[in-house]
């Protein structure tokens, strides 16, 4: 494993609240993701970030940021979460290379009521 | 865009037998990378296998193995002597060579196995 945790791990809010997940890595990956993971839609890219203060849009980027002050934190911001965003987050780190395979974290489960 | 499909939304298989999950996928790529991920009920998604696409040889990982057409743009998983920690949702994933954000994901396999 990549060293990869998550936090929370799960997370109840409601419609209209800012939230923060985090990740972190200790495995000095260069690259960092996170996705969204929907029933009949596997994982979907929201961000990605190539390097401190480097990151970019993924497929399904609406609604969400996302920061990279340090190698090994990478964090994603819903500023105002609505009922759609209800679902299973996962960030995910690679190495230098793209034959590299992505490692993940545990995940986090958020519910927006 | 990259496209993966999984055509088999939920598979059973006997315990001992063998299953195959299928994948296709759409690129104009000539090299690429195709994994195999799974995903327990505990929700971690562990690298089953992989395959580089400039590879004619199949891939195998003990009772992982995988049937690469390239020209078919297909990609299935063979998992033998099934055993019941194999069950499992199964993910089907292709990344580009040329960026290192692309990774494209299907909708998953559900796996059962019966004992």
């Amino acid at each position: 494993d990549a060293g990869i945790t998550q936090s929370p791990r799960h997370k109840v809010t409601e419609t209209g609240t800012p939230v923060t997940l985090r990740c972190h890595q200790t495995e000095n990956h260069r690259y960092m993701y996170w996705y969204r993971q929907d029933p009949g839609h596997g994982l979907r890219l929201i961000h990605y970030s190539y390097g401190v203060k480097d990151t970019d849009k993924g497929e399904v980027s609406d609604g969400y940021s996302v920061s990279r002050s340090k190698t090994e934190d990478f964090l994603l911001t819903l500023e105002s979460a609505t009922s759609s965003q209800t679902s299973v987050y996962f960030c995910a780190t690679s190495g230098p290379s793209s034959y590299n395979e992505q490692f993940f974290g545990p995940g986090t489960r958020l519910t927006v009521l | 865009a990259q496209t993966v499909t999984q055509s088999q939304p939920e598979m059973s298989v006997q315990e001992a037998e063998t299953v195959t999950l299928s994948c296709t996928y759409d690129t104009s790529e000539s090299d690429y990378y195709l994994f195999w991920y799974k995903q327990p009920p505990s929700r971690q998604m562990i690298l089953v296998i992989r395959q580089e696409a400039y590879k004619q040889q199949n891939a195998t990982e003990n009772r992982f193995s995988v049937n690469f057409q390239k020209a078919a743009k297909s990609f299935s998983l063979k998992i033998s002597d099934s055993q019941l920690g194999d069950a499992a949702m199964y993910f089907c994933a292709y990344r580009t060579t040329i960026y290192n954000n692309d990774m494209r994901f299907g909708a998953g396999t559900r796996l059962t196995v019966k004992p």
